[in-house]
């Protein structure tokens, strides 16, 4: 039961253009959504999030956008820069508990 | 400020031997995580301890998986005996307020 899916295992864009990470969810309890980002041999580190009474959070080159009666979110990074280029994992949280569902993640590369 | 040490960082094992991972959460982070994260999939919480106490440890396969946090600082996870679907990286985390810090993570081949 994947409750938080990426569908994309893959992605690859040209450095300076926008780069559009997408996440859907099936559990209506989620209230609270999150992206992390990780580098190859390190931990996820946190990027960017996003509370289930907003619809847009935006910090630097990295916008998140949730659109709740589709249970969709993405993440929008303009513009994208070599360094980006990582797995990039959608996460999820109910608002009883602490627990993240993650995705499955979405490999981002960014071409010079 | 240092951040989440795990260890080790490799580990090869054949089924049906046992090996254990440890975690050194950041100071003063009351909660730890383990989670377990396959090859293609995103990470699985397997248990939460907040202090030495287990707040969540539904998804630990408890035939076969274990692990403690004796005085609420240092956890140790233990696999006993391994299985081949056993083979992922174990990532370690931690949290104060709410926001989680991960480890590198240990990668477990389990031939």
């Amino acid at each position: 039961d994947q409750q938080v899916k990426q569908n994309s295992p893959s992605l690859s864009v040209q450095e300076g253009r926008i780069s559009i990470l997408n996440c859907d969810y099936t559990n209506s309890m989620f209230d609270y959504f999150l992206w992390y980002k990780k580098y190859p041999a390190e931990g996820p580190t946190f990027l960017i999030s996003i509370s289930s009474i907003k619809d847009k959070n935006e910090d630097g080159r990295f916008t998140v956008f949730l659109n709740k009666s589709a249970k969709h979110l993405s993440l929008h990074i303009v513009p994208s820069q070599p360094g980006d280029s990582a797995v990039y994992f959608c996460a999820a949280r109910e608002t009883s508990g602490s627990r993240l569902t993650f995705g499955e993640g979405t490999q981002l590369t960014v071409n010079p | 400020e240092a951040g989440v040490a795990q260890s080790p960082r490799y580990k090869i094992i054949e089924k049906r031997q046992s090996v254990a991972f440890w975690c050194n959460p950041i100071s003063g982070h009351a909660t730890l995580y383990w989670y377990q994260q396959i090859l293609g999939q995103g990470p699985k919480l397997l248990i939460q301890f907040q202090n030495n106490g287990v707040v969540d440890d539904s998804q630990l396969p408890k035939d076969r998986f274990s692990a403690e946090r004796l005085k609420g600082v240092d956890s140790t996870l233990k696999i006993q005996p391994a299985k081949l679907e056993d083979s992922a990286v174990y990532l370690c985390a931690s949290s104060l307020d709410g926001w989680k810090f991960f480890g590198p993570g240990t990668r477990l081949t389990v031939l």
